[in-house]
């Protein structure tokens, strides 16, 4: 079974800052088996990056992600009010058919 | 507009049984795989189960040993999550999210806003 570890737990920046986000899969995966979420408080998840560097429709370009093997970085070019958010990896495997990571908290520094 | 709304969430005493709907709309249901998706207060998100579009695959996380099922009925565009045993470790916003899947790749595109289930005596 794949673990996705995230990193950090919690990221505290400012508005117009870059923000870097790490998850790192406990062995080597495509990547095309690695999405990215944006969660907001009291609402549910939503698909930002699939394919591991695809922007899903309508998510804004300051979103990119990266990454192969075993670690990849969901970056935020240059952050939104409305950015503030966790986020969660998610890989598509075998068994369990998909796994998340326990989540970033990007706060507000 | 894709919508994915579900239901039949709430109080259950442990060990009782629980029934929850995902009613969708705009888009064609028989088409796609479905997923039921949990997070319980605080945590992060677990993926429970998903469904192909004519039902006839199924896939479950080891975790659930059996006591949940997932269904459909593409008739009334519906999903199904049917919930036994249940237990305070069950405490939970529950989801349904439609897979998206092209080329041997899946991910959830569209999510349901959720429903909570509470386990509790």
């Amino acid at each position: 079974e794949i673990v996705l570890t995230q990193s950090p737990g919690t990221l505290s920046l400012s508005p117009g800052e870059r923000a870097s986000l790490s998850c790192r899969a406990s062995q080597s995966i495509s990547s095309r088996y690695l999405a990215w979420y944006q969660q907001k408080p009291g609402q549910a998840p939503r698909l930002l990056i699939y394919g591991a560097s695809s922007r899903a429709t309508g998510i804004p370009d300051r979103f990119s992600g990266s990454g192969s093997g075993t670690d990849f970085i969901l970056t935020i070019s240059r952050l939104e009010p409305e950015d503030f958010a966790v986020y969660s990896c998610q890989h598509y495997g075998s068994s369990p058919r998909y796994t998340f990571g326990q989540g970033t908290k990007l706060e507000i520094k | 507009q894709v919508q994915l709304v579900e239901s039949g969430g709430g109080l259950v005493k442990p060990g009782g049984s629980l029934r929850l709907s995902c009613a969708a709309s705009g888009f064609t249901f028989s088409d796609d795989y479905m997923s039921w998706i949990r997070q319980a207060p605080g945590k992060g998100l677990e993926w429970l189960s998903y469904i192909s579009g004519s039902g006839t695959t199924i896939f479950y996380t080891d975790s659930l040993k059996g006591r949940f099922s997932i269904s459909r009925d593409n008739t009334k565009n519906s999903l199904y999550l049917q919930m036994n045993s249940l237990r305070a470790e069950d405490t939970a916003v529950y989801y349904c999210a439609r897979d998206r899947c092209s080329n041997g790749v899946c991910y959830h595109d569209y999510w349901g806003q959720g429903t909570l289930v509470t386990v509790s005596s």
